[in-house]
């Protein structure tokens, strides 16, 4: 069964840097084709991916986000960490982390789509 | 960045009915479309991949079409636990990104 929690501060100031950790079960990052991305969601608005790392340390990022996101992974404790410096009040959303299709073979239908989620975590930016 | 955009905003329907919601993608994206359905306070559940494929476990009554740049979700004969807001994905190329949602009302 996959399983995957985020955790980090539910408040940050303004211009400090956020760490969150995703802590995940039931699969490993050290298997080749598994992957793990970081989302966010604001208060009653859409989604936005962030940020994804490969079971071969391959990291991809937003393009309006890069500057400000860092996302690496310890296989041997089963998470992930996402940074993002800088943070101000419009970064205040849910951040998800979920785990991608599987891709086995040649078989990567679901690769870049979102098969297990996290529940996520608000995190508020404020003063 | 590729920009999906998603109609209606808000649809009100009867359980029973038949809904299509339809997504627009700036540029083609061969057939990298997913699907999402949220309830409040929850995580998305995924549904559709490669714009035709459902995912484990969801209802037969949820299918995809479309592939290029126009794509849709049909829920054939809508129950309750449909209403929800949904999302389409597309993963042909980076940044990876959303609609904007498409909220399921009871009517």
């Amino acid at each position: 069964q996959v399983t995957l929690k985020e955790s980090g501060p539910a408040l940050v100031k303004p211009t400090q840097t956020l760490t969150l950790t995703c802590t995940f079960s039931g699969f490993s990052l050290s298997t080749s084709g598994m992957r793990v991305s970081w989302l966010r969601q604001p208060p009653g608005k859409a989604l936005e991916w962030l940020a994804r790392i490969d079971w071969d340390d391959d990291k991809f990022y937003s393009t309006s986000l890069k500057t400000r996101l860092t996302i690496s992974k310890d296989t041997s404790r089963n998470q992930v960490v996402l940074t993002m410096t800088n943070m101000d009040p419009v970064d205040t959303a849910t951040y998800y982390c979920a785990r991608l299709g599987y891709c086995k073979g040649g078989n990567c239908d679901c690769g870049g789509c979102f098969a297990y989620w996290g529940q996520g975590t608000l995190v508020t930016v404020s003063a | 960045d590729i920009q999906m955009t998603q109609s209606p905003s808000t649809l009100s329907a009867f359980v029973g009915d038949r809904v299509t919601i339809t997504c627009r993608a700036s540029q083609s994206i061969s057939s990298w479309l997913a699907w999402y359905q949220q309830k409040p306070g929850k995580a998305p559940k995924l549904l559709i991949y490669k714009a035709s494929y459902l995912e484990s476990g969801v209802p037969s009554r949820f299918s995809g079409s479309g592939s290029g740049t126009e794509f849709t979700l049909t829920i054939s004969s809508l129950q309750p636990d449909d209403f929800a807001t949904y999302y389409c994905q597309q993963y042909n190329s980076f940044s990876w990104t959303f609609g904007q949602g498409t909220k399921v009302e009871i009517k």
